[in-house]
């Protein structure tokens, strides 16, 4: 069965610091797909990066980028210059290609310092 | 568009009593999913609906369950409520269901409380 892993409950930065939040995954699958969703204290989930298992290229969204290291099965989160907006639960999610079943890790509550 | 609604926003019950949650998906989106959230447990997945038919479900007993009508709206039901039920219920809507390729829509969730 697939597991997602992650490994910090809890982690701060200073605000404009760059902070990288740590995923790893077991999968026995070639072909699969890997999310980090952002939960604020509204409790709703926002999508914040996706990454193709099949794709080498580390995905980028403005200020969020993934180190995926397929080999390592990890997948981690750089935020950039973070803002107090940034604060949030970050969960690290993955899906078999095929299987729309969705497992979550069980979150990185970040806190970001003024 | 609006946003995937969720009603209600808060619910408290008693245990041994059933509850019914109740979900809107994003205008066109026909793919309903339903995640449990506990401070142990973490996000869950409980089951996804497409075209008012269940295509996936989770590890969760029968106690749990759900239906999607016409237009897309979902329920959610949970019968002979336990104290371990007490969680944020998130519903989330995708156009297909396809959510490796697309992207999912979470709504705010429902806060259930069981006494």
């Amino acid at each position: 069965a697939q597991t997602v892993t992650q490994s910090q409950p809890e982690m701060s930065v200073q605000e404009a610091e760059t902070v990288t939040l740590s995923c790893t995954y077991d999968t026995s699958e070639s072909d699969y797909y890997l999310f980090w969703y952002k939960q604020p204290p509204s409790r709703q989930m926002i999508l914040v990066i996706r990454q193709e298992a099949y794709k080498q290229q580390n995905a980028t969204e403005n200020r969020f980028s993934v180190n995926f290291q397929k080999a390592a099965k990890s997948f981690s989160l750089k935020i950039s210059d973070s803002q107090l907006g940034d604060a949030a639960m970050y969960f690290c999610a993955y899906i078999t290609a095929g299987d729309d079943k969705i497992i979550f890790g069980k979150g990185t509550r970040l806190h970001i310092l003024p | 568009k609006a946003g995937v609604t969720q009603t209600p926003r808060y619910l408290i019950k008693t245990r041994g009593q059933q509850v019914t949650l109740s979900c809107s998906p994003i205008s066109g989106h026909r793919s309903v999913s339903w995640y449990q959230q506990t401070p142990g447990q973490g996000l869950q997945f409980l089951f996804e609906y497409f075209s008012e038919t269940q295509r996936n479900k989770g590890n969760f007993p029968g106690r749990f369950s759900g239906r999607q009508f016409s237009n897309s709206r979902s329920e959610m039901n949970v019968s002979t409520l336990e104290l371990g039920d007490s969680a944020l219920y998130l519903c989330a809507s995708s156009l297909q269901g396809a959510l490796a390729q697309e992207t999912q829509y979470f709504g705010p969730g429902t806060r259930l409380l069981v006494l």
